[in-house]
């Protein structure tokens, strides 16, 4: 089955500093989305973005963070100076052509803030 | 707004049943299922379209009760491999998951 790839695994960074989580897509798909997860809690929508624009975000996406596709196939998320409390799992997911399709998800990105 | 799922936590023995539920305070048109299993991705289990149907995914189904705005889902003659967090969500283009139901199998 066609894999979402996320890197890095696991990101350590210090408080302040910009990190920027990559993410490549399915390559036919053309939804893309950001979650995170809380140790323990759960899967938290933070945004989706379609034809090379941000269709929604929740009130967590604001101003420090960002995404793109630069290139066509890669997908990341930009957070501009972290937070301890943006120490989570970053999940990225990709749909394919519609809505209400299933969503792939990567096998996350693992930020610690210290 | 979040869907809300019910019960938190369920325990069974291998070969038990259990039904989880996902309900809505608005109108739903759709509702996705995902496991999780500790320290992985979601998984997609099924979507449920309005209409009242019923699907399956290997001995697990569920259902979808527009007018009610909830959906269920039944796991039956439980296994091992059934352990896990189960998250029901909807939203078009901001598919928004519940707290999730935690659901261990035990031998």
């Amino acid at each position: 089955e066609p894999e979402v790839t996320q890197t890095p695994s696991h990101q350590v960074t210090q408080m302040g500093q910009e990190v920027i989580l990559r993410c490549v897509p399915i390559s036919n798909h053309l939804y893309f989305y950001w979650y995170r997860q809380i140790l323990g809690q759960k899967v938290e929508f933070l945004v989706s973005f379609y034809n090379n624009e941000i269709s929604e975000k929740s009130e967590i996406f604001d101003d420090q963070f960002s995404v793109e596709r630069p290139d066509g196939s890669n997908f990341t998320l930009k957070i501009r100076s972290t937070k301890l409390e943006d120490s989570a799992m970053y999940f990225c997911a990709s749909e394919g052509q519609g809505t209400n399709e299933k969503l792939f998800f990567g096998s996350g990105t693992q930020l610690s803030v210290l | 707004q979040q869907p809300v799922q019910s019960p938190q936590a369920v325990i069974l023995r291998e070969g038990e049943d259990a039904v989880i539920n996902c309900s809505s305070s608005k109108a739903l048109y759709s509702v996705h299922w995902y496991r999780q299993k500790h320290g992985e991705a979601p998984v997609f289990l099924m979507i449920l379209l309005k209409g009242g149907e019923q699907k399956g995914h290997d001995k697990i189904s569920a259902s979808f009760n527009e007018k009610k705005q909830q959906s269920s889902l039944y796991l039956t003659a439980s296994q091992l491999s059934y352990s896990g967090t189960y998250f029901c969500g909807y939203g078009n283009n901001r598919l928004a998951f519940g707290k999730g139901n935690q659901v261990v199998v035990i031998p």
